[in-house]
């Protein structure tokens, strides 16, 4: 099967970094994705890694290291709009199933 | 474009009443997939398409059915519903490639089995 972990909740200021991590088990990796969820929305894609290493994209990066099955996302200079619940997804069984983790609530204090 | 979209939106079922949830897409896309999502949970997967005409089950299949009989459309169906079945419900769907991942989410069905 297939399993995601990540922190409950996180809580930053304004203007701060912060890093949201996610471990994972899974048959057949393909991939770790991000998404973004605001309260009563859908899922947005955030970011994709199929390869280890970082990947930034504007205020938003990821990280990934297959051989310890450990990614991150890391989000610099907040802004109260990037308070959202954050999941991450990864492409196991071949690459067809997109399985989820809990969800990271961030909120962003002023 | 429309991308992803779910009928209905909102829905009050009593228990033991049966209904079908669709899901359209409109970017031809391969892959489709049915999560449901209880409050402040993550994103349970309950079934999954890779193509028209083929199912497979993920995490949470009991008390679900589903099919796949054009390539735009999934249809999600709950024969018998239960109290445990009140969730929201998001359809995605993707064209996996090597380097391509993005799901597309649409905006989610409201249910409640009282």
């Amino acid at each position: 099967g297939q399993s995601l972990e990540q922190p409950s909740e996180v809580t930053a200021v304004e203007g701060a970094i912060v890093q949201i991590n996610c471990t994972y088990q899974t048959s057949g990796f393909y991939g770790l994705s991000w998404y973004q969820q605001h309260d009563g929305g859908a899922p947005t894609f955030l970011s994709y890694n199929a390869l280890d290493g970082l990947e930034e994209t504007g205020r938003f990066s990821s990280f990934l290291s297959r051989s310890d099955s450990y990614g991150y996302l890391l989000l610099q200079e907040l802004q109260m709009k990037d308070s959202a619940s954050y999941c991450c997804a990864v492409r196991g069984n071949a690459g067809n199933m997109l399985t989820f983790g809990g969800g990271t609530r961030l909120m962003v204090k002023p | 474009n429309a991308g992803v979209t779910q009928t209905p939106k909102f829905r009050v079922l009593k228990t033991g009443q049966s209904m079908t949830l669709l899901c359209a897409q409109d970017m031809n896309h391969e892959y489709m997939y049915w999560y449901r999502q209880d409050p402040g949970m993550g994103l349970r997967l309950i079934h999954y398409s890779v193509g028209e005409g083929t199912t497979a089950k993920g995490e949470v299949p009991d008390g679900y059915n589903v099919s796949r009989l054009k390539k735009q459309n999934f249809l999600l169906g709950l024969e018998s519903a239960a109290p445990s079945q009140t969730s929201v419900y998001f359809c995605a769907s993707s064209s996996f490639g090597l380097m391509n991942t993005e799901a597309f989410f649409g905006q989610g069905t409201r249910l409640t089995v009282v």
